[in-house]
């Protein structure tokens, strides 16, 4: 039973076009993060949500949009991708206290 | 200001020799520490966490890591490497009761046969 999973594990897509990835967690966590990780596995934070609401928001093109619904769920969505926009993106939740950030297995985006 | 510094980004071992994975962090308050190993494109695992408890942490697959807080290090170690092993590990620092997690830049493991 995954804890966090996320989809799509791959996508390929042209330039210029919006796509999604979808996170989902059932560890019961209140917080939830997308990283990206380039090409040199340099791992930067790029959202957290607590409970529904953005509490960290690094410096990110507004391309970039995430959502959550609910706790245990938080979206990305990308808009007019770019090729710098290739790279594994991870879904993660902690707990309220932070103490240990559990990851999803990736999504391998790839723009042409 | 936390940061996490992994001395090295590559480190190889023979099968059955000692990993040594070497990381420094700074940390204004009282930290908690993890390492994190990541397969060929898959995500990442933890392996161990250090949260103010023992200073030497036990992890799974035989990795250990101890915390010096002295030396601000956090060295993750394994007596005997296996072909298995061969991944990239990720040192990590978060500030308690805080939602924020810094990580290192990586070190790759290779074990050679």
């Amino acid at each position: 039973d995954t804890a966090v999973s996320q989809t799509p594990k791959y996508l390929v897509t042209q330039m210029g076009n919006d796509k999604s990835i979808k996170c989902e967690q059932n560890l019961g966590h209140d917080t939830m993060y997308w990283y990206k990780q380039d090409s040199k596995k340099f791992l930067k934070i790029m959202f957290s949500y607590n409970n529904k609401e953005l509490i960290i928001n690094e410096t990110v093109p507004n391309r970039f949009s995430p959502k959550s619904p609910d706790k245990a769920h938080l979206n990305l969505h990308i808009n007019s991708l770019e090729l710098g926009d290739s790279a594994v993106y991870f879904c993660a939740s902690s707990e309220v206290s932070g103490n240990t950030i559990y990851f999803g297995e990736g999504s391998w985006l790839t723009v042409v | 200001a936390q940061s996490v510094t992994q001395l090295d980004s590559h480190v190889s071992v023979s099968e059955g020799t000692p990993v040594l994975l070497r990381c420094n962090y700074s940390s204004s308050y009282s930290p908690s520490l993890f390492w994190y190993v990541q397969h060929p494109n898959k995500g990442l695992q933890l392996l161990l966490k250090y949260t103010s408890a023992a200073t030497l942490v036990k992890g799974i697959n035989g990795f250990e890591a101890e915390f010096k807080k002295s030396e601000t290090s956090f060295h993750l170690t394994k007596p005997s490497a296996h072909m298995s092993d061969a991944a990239e590990y990720f040192c990590v620092v978060s500030e308690r009761n805080f939602n924020k997690f810094y990580f290192g830049s990586g070190t790759k493991l290779n074990v050679k046969p």
